[in-house]
């Protein structure tokens, strides 16, 4: 069975620092995507970034960047430049059903920024 | 991104009682939708999943008779709760995806249902 882990049930982070969350997954599977979706206080959920297997280059959006080690299963979200806006739950979530959007989800974890 | 509109973003009902939650994509074809549901603080749990004109497939542990899930268009997904209890109080959320997408799945806003 596919699994994804979230061992940071809560983090903080001052305003303007960087912060780093973790995620693990099990999977036998050789092809598939990672995502981080943010889920502020309004419950909607936002993409964040997504990460191709196959690609070994690390994905960034602006602020958000990744470090997706294969083989370690490893997925981990940095935040650089926090701000105010980024406090929300962060989930990480895998797709490994052939690409259909179907997705599994970690525990999550609750970001704090403070000012 | 390709938008998707779920509705209502809340509703009370009684116990014993149905409700439907809709799901549309309001600006592309939604080959396979999602359905989850999340406890408050918890993760998302997938309950089903519906492919346009064809029969739900469910996730182990959820009870197909009591969640019943259409998917009747290429636009609209919806779940029913049959017969409500207040165990049953949750925020469900939908997702879609399509063809051409990319794969992406977009979420909708949720609903928060709470039965009394």
């Amino acid at each position: 069975a596919q699994t994804v882990t979230q061992s940071q049930p809560e983090m903080s982070v001052q305003e303007a620092e960087t912060v780093t969350l973790s995620c693990t997954y099990d999977t036998s599977e050789n092809n598939y995507y990672l995502f981080w979706y943010k889920q502020p206080p309004s419950r909607q959920m936002i993409l964040v970034i997504r990460q191709e297997a196959y690609k070994q280059q690390n994905a960034t959006e602006n602020r958000f960047s990744v470090n997706f080690q294969k083989a370690a299963k490893s997925f981990s979200l940095k935040i650089s430049d926090s701000q105010l806006g980024d406090t929300a739950m962060y989930f990480c979530a895998f797709d490994g059903s052939g690409n259909t959007g179907k997705l599994i989800f970690g525990q999550g974890t609750t970001l704090q920024v403070k000012p | 991104g390709a938008v998707v509109s779920q509705h209502p973003s809340w509703v009370i009902c009684k116990s014993g009682t149905s409700v439907k939650i809709e799901c549309r994509s309001l600006d592309f074809q939604a080959t396979t939708m999602f359905w989850y549901r999340q406890f408050p603080k918890q993760s998302l749990m997938l309950m089903a999943t519906s492919n346009e004109g064809s029969k739900a497939t469910y996730e182990q542990g959820v009870e197909k008779d009591k969640f019943l899930i259409n998917h009747a268009s290429l636009t609209l997904s919806t779940l029913t709760v049959t017969s409500a209890h207040p165990e049953d109080s949750s925020f469900y959320i939908c997702s879609a995806s399509g063809a051409g997408l990319n794969t992406e799945a977009f979420f909708g806003q949720g609903t928060r249902l709470t039965v009394v």
